[in-house]
């Protein structure tokens, strides 16, 4: 019963490097978020995905990529990282019905120093 | 004006109170709305959605919805210290079609002992 899982769990990368944060679901979702929450603050969303090979941005997608080849897999990419990337990273998954609540995977703790 | 919004708080209750969270949102058009429990450093949990006006009960959860003052509360009765955690309420985004949701900064609630 893995629900949504994402990894790494913590990781502090070099300004200017790049790494993909991986998130699948084992539940058959076809919709699919990633989001931001910074200290304090509320969820941002930065990607979603309404099935394989469609995705569209969010509210803030500017320095980050993703892609959907499978129904399971939706990994986020930073190509080139910058300190204000810094946050707690939030893959969710729901289903296409209606009044559907948003599963969410345990997050990833990215540091850009 | 953000879609939704939550009294920022922190709001602190003896144990046993009554804890009173509420959120107000700007879009007429909306139809569910979800309560997430967030406790420090993990992910969103959720806890309670309504998408009718009136009371959904569940445990010692009541969630609240009036659709023509466009408010939605979370009740939490007999509080426990466990109940301290910060609170997120989630609407539909404005003009989403996949299932998107907008969340409010999120109100800390502390349960003293």
């Amino acid at each position: 019963n893995a629900g949504v899982t994402q990894t790494p769990k913590f990781r502090i990368l070099k300004i200017g490097q790049s790494m993909t944060l991986q998130c699948t679901q084992d539940m058959n979702h076809n919709y699919m978020y990633w989001y931001r929450q910074d200290p304090g603050m509320g969820l941002k969303l930065i990607y979603y995905s309404v099935g394989a090979g469609i995705t569209d941005k969010g509210e803030v997608p500017n320095g980050y990529n993703v892609s959907r080849s499978t129904t399971e897999d939706f990994p986020l990419r930073l190509e080139l990282a910058a300190p204000s990337q810094t946050s707690v990273y939030f893959c969710a998954s729901t289903r296409q019905a209606v009044n559907q609540p948003q599963h969410f995977g345990d997050g990833t703790r990215l540091s850009i120093l | 004006q953000k879609e939704v919004e939550q009294n920022s708080g922190p709001l602190s209750v003896p144990e046993g109170a009554i804890a009173s969270l509420n959120c107000t949102y700007s879009d007429r058009g909306s139809q569910s709305f979800f309560w997430y429990r967030q406790y420090s450093g993990k992910s969103p949990e959720l806890i309670m959605f309504i998408y009718s006006n009136g009371d959904k009960e569940d445990g010692r959860f009541t969630a609240q919805l009036n659709k023509a003052s466009q408010y939605v509360s979370l009740l939490i009765r007999d509080s426990q210290p466990s109940d301290s955690a910060t609170y997120l309420c989630a609407g539909p985004l404005r003009g989403g079609s996949a299932r998107q949701l907008t969340f409010g900064s999120g109100t800390q609630l502390t349960v003293l002992p």
